[in-house]
C-alpha cells in the first residue's frame, strides 16, 4: 500500500521566497506530524495535527512557519521570508495511534 | 523541549559483533518506539512496545520496554553492513500522541 509522500523532495529557494511543502499521509491515519531535521541532528518537533485541528504547534519555530490540514488528509507547511537557517530537512509523519510512519522528507536550501 | 538520553552517541563495529544502545527518560512513558533512518531517507519503525517489561523482536533486533517505564534498549545481533544507519528511540506518555525523541545513535560496520 501507499506509504507517506511527500513533494517536492528538494527545494532549493532564495533567501526571502515563501516556500510551500507537502505531505500526503497514509489514508485513514488521522494524526498528521511535521518535523525538522538539520543536518546530522535528531528530529525537531514543529506541529501535530488531529483531524484538521492543531493542538499542539508549540514547535513552529517563527510566525513565518505555518500548517494547515484539509479533509483529514493533505498538509502544506508554509514558510515565508525563508532564511537560511531554514535549511534543513522537512519530514511528515502519519499514525493511526502511537506508531508514527514517515515520508521522505523535502530537503530545504535556502541560499 | 523535553528529549530522552540516548546512548551511545555513536559505535563503529566489526561485521558480526553484537549492538546495544539505549534509551533513558525521567518520566514514565507507556509507548517506546525504535527506529533507523538511513541517508536521504526518513526514520523506519523497527520496533514497537507497549507493556512495560515487553521483550520483542524484529529478526536480528530485539528490544525491551524497562520494568521502571523510564528506559528501553535496542540489540542488534550477528551484525551486517547493511545495518549502518542512525537509530532513534521515541516514547509517549499518557494519551499524548506527540512523541520525545532521543538525539539518536550512528552505527558504523567494518565488513
Amino acid at each position: 500500500g501507499a506509504g507517506v509522500s511527500q513533494s517536492p523532495s528538494n527545494k532549493v529557494t532564495e533567501k526571502g521566497k515563501d516556500v510551500e511543502l507537502r505531505c500526503d499521509p497514509i489514508s485513514g491515519h488521522t494524526a498528521l506530524y511535521w518535523y525538522r531535521q538539520r543536518l546530522g541532528q535528531g528530529l525537531e518537533f514543529l506541529i501535530y495535527f488531529q483531524g484538521n485541528s492543531a493542538p499542539d504547534k508549540s514547535g513552529l519555530p517563527s510566525d513565518r512557519f505555518s500548517a494547515e490540514r484539509t479533509g483529514e488528509s493533505v498538509s502544506t507547511l508554509t514558510i515565508q521570508r525563508t532564511q537560511q537557517e531554514d535549511s534543513a530537512v522537512y519530514l511528515c509523519a502519519s499514525s493511526p495511534i502511537g506508531e508514527q510512519f514517515f515520508g521522505p522528507g523535502t530537503r530545504l536550501t535556502v541560499l | 523541549g523535553q528529549q530522552l538520553n540516548q546512548s551511545p552517541q555513536s559505535m563503529f563495529i566489526q561485521e558480526g559483533e553484537d549492538v546495544s544502545m539505549n534509551c533513558t527518560s525521567s518520566s514514565i512513558f507507556n509507548t517506546w518506539l525504535w527506529y533507523k533512518q538511513e541517508p536521504g531517507e526518513g526514520p523506519v519503525l523497527l520496533i514497537a512496545l507497549y507493556k512495560a517489561g515487553e521483550l520483542t523482536s524484529n529478526g536480528r533486533l530485539t528490544a525491551q520496554f524497562g520494568i521502571t517505564r523510564k528506559d528501553s534498549f535496542l540489540n542488534i545481533s550477528a551484525s551486517i553492513p547493511s545495518d549502518v544507519g542512525i537509530y532513534f528511540c521515541a516514547g509517549a506518555a499518557g494519551n499524548n500522541r506527540k512523541l520525545i525523541w532521543g538525539l539518536g545513535t550512528s552505527l558504523g560496520v567494518n565488513p
